[in-house]
């Protein structure tokens, strides 16, 4: 189904809590990106990465931390600091940010805080 | 920076009718053009793109069109089955970014 998985699927958080969820591909895509989808909505643009150490901020940073350490993984931080953060997140890769190519989705992870 | 419209947001067609959705692009450097359908609950999957030095695709019943004098775009979908319910969702690549419209919620009546 693409080889790019998300964990866990379902999560929950108490309200200052962080949490981390996982993103891995084994794709050998260069470009991994993080959206928030809220119900009825589009999809925005949390951070991206087009190669390893390097990440750049989306619309809608604020509230979130990412690190990419190794080419297969992106994880991405919900900290305290994001007031509104239940929603779906979806994680994508591409081949190569600079082209015309299509990105891929994993399977989505739905947060709910508590 | 890009800004994507898509237009309907809700989309009821008859089993077997046609389905169009349109979206307009502000950012004429854009050049990439996908549309993606989500069904409810599951990830976002490519459905057709096109690029920019094309101005028409087709894959069954499925095709996408594009006028860049007019920046706007649109997908048309013929002989319209139940499966074909979902969102939809149109993008734009703009600098290294896809930029996505809202969605169209394509609801088919039996």
């Amino acid at each position: 189904d693409g080889g790019i998985t998300q964990s866990p699927k379902y999560l929950f958080r108490k309200e200052g809590q962080n949490v981390t969820l996982s993103c891995e591909q084994n794709l050998n895509h260069d470009a991994m990106y993080w959206y928030r989808q809220d119900p009825g909505q589009g999809l925005r643009l949390i951070y991206y990465s087009q190669i390893v150490n390097d990440f750049q901020k989306g619309d809608i940073a604020e509230g979130y931390s990412v690190s990419r350490e190794k080419k297969e993984s992106f994880p991405l931080t919900v900290t305290s600091a994001q007031k509104n953060p239940t929603a779906f997140y979806l994680c994508a890769s591409s081949p190569a940010e600079y082209g015309n190519n299509e990105q891929f989705f994993g399977p989505g992870t739905r947060l709910t805080v508590l | 920076g890009e800004n994507v419209e898509q237009h309907p947001s809700t989309l009821s067609v008859q089993e077997g009718d046609s389905a169009v959705i349109k979206c307009t692009y502000s950012d004429s450097a854009s050049n990439y053009f996908p549309w993606y359908k989500q069904e409810l609950g599951k990830r976002p999957q490519l459905i057709i793109d096109i690029r920019s030095n094309v101005g028409e695709k087709k894959d069954q019943r499925i095709a996408v069109t594009l006028n860049k004098t007019a920046k706007h775009f649109s997908l048309h979908i013929t002989e319209t089955q139940p499966e074909d319910s979902a969102v939809y969702f149109c993008a734009a690549k703009s600098n290294y970014q896809l930029i996505w419209g809202a969605g169209t919620k394509l609801i088919i009546k039996p």
